[in-house]
């Protein structure tokens, strides 16, 4: 198994608090991916990191921002959680983007429910 | 924003059983992936399939990729318990790096 493991694994807050979910890798993997899982909508990119540093936004990035700062670590924050980004969030990663063959690695997934 | 349906949502059916999970979009990709994914944990890769009327296969699964890119199934014989899960299809993208659109997902449950 890729060694991903995310923090918390579940979380409950409240509207309107910030929240951070972290993403930790120990395969150094250059891409780093922030999905999110509901009901209908299969797994939706928020947000993706090509490097330190370098960051990219996926679909729904609204409400939603990373930071990267070593190989390592992929942060997601949700700067005023809202009830509509209540869902089970996934961190993965992969060696490269650019053939289209790649294989992402997923993490074990955080819950998070906003009240 | 590049659209994939999958059909059927749910699927229940009995050991031994034949079936077949459908990936359909109006858009072209790159390549096409299944995944497979169980309660409480992340999706899992099963397959990659990059040319168009591609056909895989891994032991009892069958995957097929449409000759237009558009398209993918997924065909399982003689189901098992083991085969249980959520599979997932994602259509990649090439916008200058490749992304993944996923599908919506087959909730699959094979009863012994």
């Amino acid at each position: 198994d890729a060694g991903i493991t995310q923090s918390p694994r579940h979380k409950v807050t409240e509207t309107g608090t910030p929240v951070t979910l972290r993403c930790h890798q120990t395969e150094n993997h250059r891409y780093m991916y922030w999905y999110r899982q509901d009901p209908g909508h299969g797994l939706r990119l928020i947000h993706y990191s090509y490097g330190v540093k370098d960051t990219d936004k996926g679909e729904v990035s609204d409400g939603y921002s990373v930071s990267r700062s070593k190989t390592e670590d992929f942060l997601l924050t949700l700067e005023s959680a809202t009830s509509s980004q209540t869902s089970v969030y996934f961190c993965a990663i992969s060696e490269s983007m650019t053939r289209g063959r790649e294989t992402q690695y997923f993490g074990p997934g955080t819950r998070l429910l906003v009240l | 924003t590049q659209l994939l349906e999958q059909s059927p949502q749910f699927l229940s059916i009995q050991e031994g059983e034949n079936l077949t999970v459908y990936c359909n979009s109006s858009s072209v990709f790159s390549s096409l992936q299944w995944y497979r994914q169980e309660p409480g944990e992340g999706p899992v890769l099963l397959v990659t399939v990059v040319t168009g009327g591609e056909v895989k296969k891994l032991k009892r699964l069958t995957f097929q990729f449409g000759d237009a890119r558009k398209d993918s199934s997924l065909h399982i014989t003689a189901a098992q318990p083991g085969d249980t899960g959520l599979y997932l299809c994602a259509g990649g993208e090439n916008s200058g790096t490749y992304k993944y659109i996923f599908g919506t997902g087959t909730r699959l449950k094979v009863l012994a």
